[in-house]
């Protein structure tokens, strides 16, 4: 069983258009994020999301949108889509407590977002 | 905004040890210096993770310094497998959870 899977794996579209990806993950973690690598591999956090608790990284254009309908699942929904958004996108979870045992982060495999 | 810096890259012969060095000079107390590789094609992998003293596992060993501004990634003996990007990262306390900053990651080639 995958334990953090998203869709589409790849992912073509206009400027201008909106597109989902979805995230899944069964491993009963609390906490969900979303991670954008760029293409020099630098992969910066946009979004975490804990108990209907959203953290957002503010550098993040508001045209980007995480939704929650349960523990569960993270989607991102991306409006107007811009020629910069083209980048791989990462749904990571983790088990939402501080301490020495806890802390790791399970990613999915990725979604190459181009946008032409 | 990374709060790590690492090489870009780094080269090792296949069956020696490599050493990843990473500098956090930011760190805070409560920050824990984790580690993550990234094979081609794929989503990032936890490596080893660690707050004040040295680490072991199976996949390599951690070693923080004292003042902890600084971290080594070993691997012991470096196979073709282990060629990926070799991230550093900083999990920090926010609210009650916690939030990762990654860095720019190091690309190591193991030269067969």
């Amino acid at each position: 069983d995958t334990a953090v899977s998203q869709t589409p794996k790849y992912l073509v579209t206009q400027m201008g258009n909106d597109k989902s990806i979805k995230c899944e993950q069964n491993l009963g973690h609390d906490t969900m994020y979303w991670y954008k690598q760029d293409s020099k591999k630098f992969l910066k956090i946009m979004f975490s999301y804990n108990n209907k608790e959203l953290i957002i990284n503010e550098t993040v254009p508001n045209r980007f949108s995480p939704k929650s309908p349960d523990k569960a699942h993270l989607n991102l929904h991306i409006n107007s889509l811009e020629l910069g958004d083209s980048a791989v996108y990462f749904c990571a979870s983790s088990q939402d407590r501080w301490g020495p045992n806890t802390g790791e982060l399970f990613f999915g495999e990725g979604s190459r977002l181009t946008v032409l | 905004d990374a709060k790590t810096t690492q090489p870009n890259s780094m080269e090792s012969n296949e069956e020696e040890p490599v050493h990843l060095p990473c500098n956090h000079s930011t760190i805070s107390g409560t920050d824990y210096i984790h580690w993550y590789r990234q094979l081609p094609s794929q989503g990032p992998e936890y490596v080893i993770h660690g707050l004040t003293s040295n680490v072991n596992n199976r996949m390599a060993s951690l070693a923080i310094a004292e003042d902890r501004k600084s971290s080594t990634l070993i691997l012991h003996r470096a196979t073709l497998r282990d060629a990926a990007v070799y991230y550093c990262i900083l999990r920090a306390l926010i609210g009650t959870g916690n939030q990762f900053y990654f860095g720019t990651g190091t690309s190591l080639t193991v030269i067969p």
